[in-house]
């Protein structure tokens, strides 16, 4: 069936260091992939996106980098800072029934110390 | 922040009671889409709704079920409410182009069911 697996569960990181998030998804099929920052008791945000026809993406700090052969996308976050902390979710889209649903990975508490 | 709302905000009901949570779509989109997050989880898709007629199902059974009205602002209804039904309940909306669409979402309906 659908899925999408999303490593680490938490991450904590210093401010100014690097931080990555890595997903898999199941249904080759998927063609969009979106991520989103949540914060606590707050509405999830798009971040940023990625299509299929596309292998990397880069808005400032923020990058992601897509694989389709072996169905594994990433979220790259450069420059830390203490306002990125939040709980990251990647998403794919399969095409099923001509509609659009998001399936979600389970989230990545992030953690950035000052 | 989007254009999407959501009411209530907040929502405590008993068990086997009915629920009924609105949601505004964004200016422009005709597309809204409702997810059932559980605490610590990422969002679940429930179901989508496109002109006015449900056009795609996540794995929910009957007892939830949706309106979607000519100004594309929609409802969910949850019927015979049990416990763990308890979640934060948050709607997309989008524009559909043929493509894959993005979602973009509202604050969210926390429900508890006691």
């Amino acid at each position: 069936g659908e899925n999408v697996e999303q490593h680490p569960s938490t991450l904590s990181v210093q401010e100014g260091d690097s931080a990555v998030i890595k997903c898999t998804y199941s249904d080759s099929a998927s063609n969009y992939f979106p991520w989103y920052k949540q914060e606590l008791g707050k509405r999830p945000q798009l971040i940023i996106d990625i299509r299929s026809n596309v292998g990397e993406k880069k808005d400032q700090r923020i990058a992601v980098t897509l694989n389709k052969t072996a169905k594994h996308f990433s979220l790259h976050i450069t420059e830390t800072q203490p306002e990125d902390s939040a709980v990251y979710f990647c998403a794919a889209t399969p095409i099923s029934g001509g509609y659009n649903k998001l399936i979600f990975g389970a989230g990545t508490r992030l953690a950035v110390h000052p | 922040e989007t254009g999407v709302t959501q009411s209530p905000t907040h929502l405590i009901k008993t068990r086997g009671q009915q629920v009924t949570l609105r949601c505004s779509s964004q200016s422009g989109h005709n597309t809204v889409s409702w997810y059932q997050q559980a605490l610590g989880q990422g969002p679940q898709f429930i179901f989508q709704y496109y002109r006015e007629e449900e056009n795609g199902r996540g794995n929910f059974p009957p007892r939830f079920s949706g309106l979607q009205f000519p100004n594309y602002s929609s409802e969910l209804n949850v019927n015979a409410l049990e416990l763990d039904d308890s979640a934060l309940y948050l709607c997309a909306s989008s524009l559909r182009t043929g493509i894959q669409e993005t979602q973009y979402f509202g604050p969210g309906t926390r429900l508890l069911v006691l």
